[in-house]
């Protein structure tokens, strides 16, 4: 099976601007989380989608956003960047969750965003 | 590295020696463990998993431990070799079914030749 992908690598961008960022799932994996990876706060949970609904959010102000669509592939949009939004921002794909708890998740290469 | 401005604990193991990485968790419902393994310039790499009903659990040359009553987690690598080098997280979630993993600051495991 492919692993996660995400789309693009690597992402120049300045402040004010908004950025999309994409991620494709494992096949078959219907859970797509989003984490953000900074030198000073490491990696930090940003939400999770599974079928197409946001079932859980960290701590994120609401310039963060994301979406995923029927076929599991996952969108996330920052708007009004700032000097800050500059990190690593990975996706995790697992199968699911639900009844039997939380499942192994699968992390992407990331996409690398730096705003200036 | 993406963890370079952390203050990350730090681990030097010679080649062959065998690595025991620590972990302590804050959440007491915390149902789900897993250990990841970061290299510079990629993401997080699955290594073994562990739910809080067991006490350890196995895999190839990895050993997860969890100590439910100190709240501790250690990854035991035996045999450890130069491939092993990178960031170590160990990450925690609760029974709610939802994917949201909280990760620890990392361990950078550097081995020696």
């Amino acid at each position: 099976k492919a692993g996660v992908t995400q789309t693009p690598r690597y992402l120049i961008k300045t402040r004010g601007q908004q950025v999309t960022l994409s991620c494709s799932p494992i096949s078959g994996h219907r859970s797509v989380s989003w984490y953000q990876q900074t030198p000073g706060q490491g990696l930090q949970f940003l939400f999770e989608y599974f079928s197409e609904t946001q079932r859980n959010k960290g701590n994120f102000p609401g310039r963060f956003s994301g979406r995923q669509f029927s076929n599991s592939r996952s969108e996330m949009n920052v708007s009004t960047l700032e000097l800050g939004d500059s990190a690593l921002y990975l996706c995790a794909s697992s199968p699911g969750g639900g009844l039997y708890g939380s499942y192994e998740q699968y992390f992407g290469p990331g996409t690398r965003l730096t705003v200036t | 590295g993406e963890n370079v401005g952390l203050h990350l604990p730090t681990l030097s193991v010679q080649e062959g020696d065998n690595s025991i990485i620590n972990c302590a968790y804050s959440n007491s419902a915390s149902d789900y463990f897993i250990w990841y393994k970061q290299e510079s310039g990629k993401g997080p790499q699955f290594i073994i998993d562990i739910r809080s009903n067991m006490d350890k659990r196995q895999g190839q040359r990895v050993t997860v431990l969890l100590n439910k009553t100190v709240k501790h987690l250690s990854l035991q690598i035996a045999a450890t070799q130069p491939g092993d080098s990178a960031v170590y997280f160990c990450a925690e979630s609760g029974w709610s079914g939802a994917n949201n993993l909280f990760f620890g600051t990392g361990t950078r495991l550097t081995v020696i030749p």
